[in-house]
């Protein structure tokens, strides 16, 4: 079983739409999770981290952990042509492990 | 605000020959990483550093490969003797410490084995 798994799309929305990401892990050993956002040809690009289960905001974007069924979310609310990217969720400590990432087109 | 630097952005080099990666992680930071993302496939883990140790590998860090932290803002990773399927994107990732666990990464350096 893969330890991240992560639908790689693509997935194309509308400008404004409200854009849903996610993930299925394995392995339950306290860990961290993020969420990266690579664009053509350069690094990941930190955009969120937790620990715990529940929620967590940054303006349009929130992150969900839902331990019990080991399912990482990414909402993105009234999304933009610069939000146009590949989403890599990750979990780890001290070595990353992550999905294959999700090729995200926002259409104006 | 500061940033993980890379240089070169491109690289390209014979099968067999030497090639240095280097880095400049973020000023304040302890731990740092070298990961790499063969095109159109995940980013892989190869190992970390912390406290001029290497702290864990992956299978991929063979004994083709070592790092090193020549003084105090380098970071680099060599490759004694590269294969074509050496190929890919290498990043480097640094993190502060403590309980922050959040890795930040540079804009990577493509390397082409020929």
């Amino acid at each position: 079983q893969k330890e991240v798994e992560q639908d790689p799309g693509p997935l194309s929305v509308p400008e404004g739409a409200i854009v849903s990401l996610n993930c299925t892990y394995s392995n339950s050993a306290f860990q961290y999770f993020m969420w990266y956002r690579q664009y053509s040809r350069k690094g990941p690009e930190l955009l969120m981290y937790t620990y715990s289960s529940g929620n967590k905001e940054d303006g349009r974007f929130t992150a969900q952990v839902d331990k019990s069924s080991k399912y990482i979310s990414l909402f993105i609310r009234d999304s933009q042509p610069s939000d146009s990217a590949t989403y890599l969720c990750a979990k780890g400590n001290e070595k990353l492990t992550f999905g294959t990432g999700t090729r995200l087109t926002i259409i104006p | 605000e500061p940033e993980v630097t890379q240089t070169p952005s491109h690289q390209v080099t014979q099968m067999g020959q030497e090639v240095i990666l280097r880095c400049v992680p973020i000023s304040n930071h302890l731990y740092f990483y070298w990961y790499r993302q063969i095109l159109g496939q995940k980013v892989e883990f190869l190992v970390s550093f912390y406290n001029n140790e290497i702290s864990e590998k992956s299978e991929i860090f063979d004994d083709q490969f070592s790092v090193e932290r020549p003084d105090g803002s380098n970071f680099t990773l060599k490759i004694r003797s590269t294969k074509l399927e050496d190929s890919a994107m290498y990043f480097c990732a640094s993190r502060p410490g403590g309980r922050q666990e959040t890795q930040y990464f540079g804009p990577g350096t493509r390397l082409l084995v020929l």
